[in-house]
């Protein structure tokens, strides 16, 4: 199962615009961390906010999270074409006894038109 | 290497038969994942290692799915009767420790897996 869900399933922006991405997820977590992946490669790790965090910034990126809403959101600012990727959150689940990895969302598919 | 590095990048087999799919991580991640994704989804968990042995097998799908980490390093996923169903990219991810918190994973480029 997933636990987190991004929103919107896909967004398409012009060069320079902002882009933001939301992702809701469904219980506790330790943290909750945002990915990229372009077509056909792995996923890139890009930025990591824990639980007692409400803003997180990172070059271009900004993250923020609102553990009463169950949401996050990541903003990517002054878009560019090399952008265009998916982009999963991940929760770390707090289960009590220790890690069991990450839980990934089906993603946000972004487009960049030049 | 600097990467996780996974082998073989493309795997095409014949439903039912067996599959080996190889993760090499990063020296000295202790922490080893394997994910499984579909096309427009999102990665699936399927087993988690610290060092040499299974933390949480439970997101592996049924009996014909194995994985081993014998020296703590080098993984194998084993995949035997392939079905159809099967087919997706399997990937795999180290980090530097599991524990209480996961911190960054660190991604392979994948090993596509097509059952024919």
């Amino acid at each position: 199962s997933q636990q987190g869900e991004e929103d919107p399933q896909a967004l398409s922006i012009q060069e320079g615009e902002n882009a933001t991405m939301n992702c809701s997820y469904k219980t506790s977590i330790n943290n909750l961390q945002w990915y990229r992946q372009n077509s056909g490669r792995g996923l890139v790790h890009l930025i990591l906010i824990r639980s007692n965090e409400r803003e997180k910034h990172s070059g271009r990126l900004r993250v923020t999270l609102d553990t009463s809403k169950k949401s996050s959101s990541l903003l990517i600012t002054a878009s560019r074409a090399a952008d265009t990727a998916s982009y999963f959150c991940a929760t770390d689940m707090y289960s009590g006894g220790g890690a069991d990895g990450l839980t990934f969302g089906k993603g946000t598919h972004l487009i960049i038109q030049p | 290497g600097a990467g996780v590095s996974q082998t073989p990048s493309n795997k095409v087999t014949e439903k039912g038969k067996y599959v080996e799919l190889r993760c090499d991580p990063i020296s000295g991640h202790t922490a080893l994942y394997w994910y499984r994704q579909s096309l427009g989804q999102g990665p699936e968990f399927l087993i988690y290692f610290q060092g040499t042995g299974a933390a949480d097998d439970s997101g592996l799908p049924n009996d014909r799915f194995f994985a081993v980490r014998p020296e703590g390093s080098v993984s194998t996923l084993k995949i035997q009767r392939t079905e159809r169903g099967d087919s997706a990219v399997y990937l795999c991810a180290s980090s530097l420790k599991g524990g209480v918190y996961t911190g960054e994973l660190f991604f392979g480029e994948g090993s596509r897996l097509t059952v024919l």
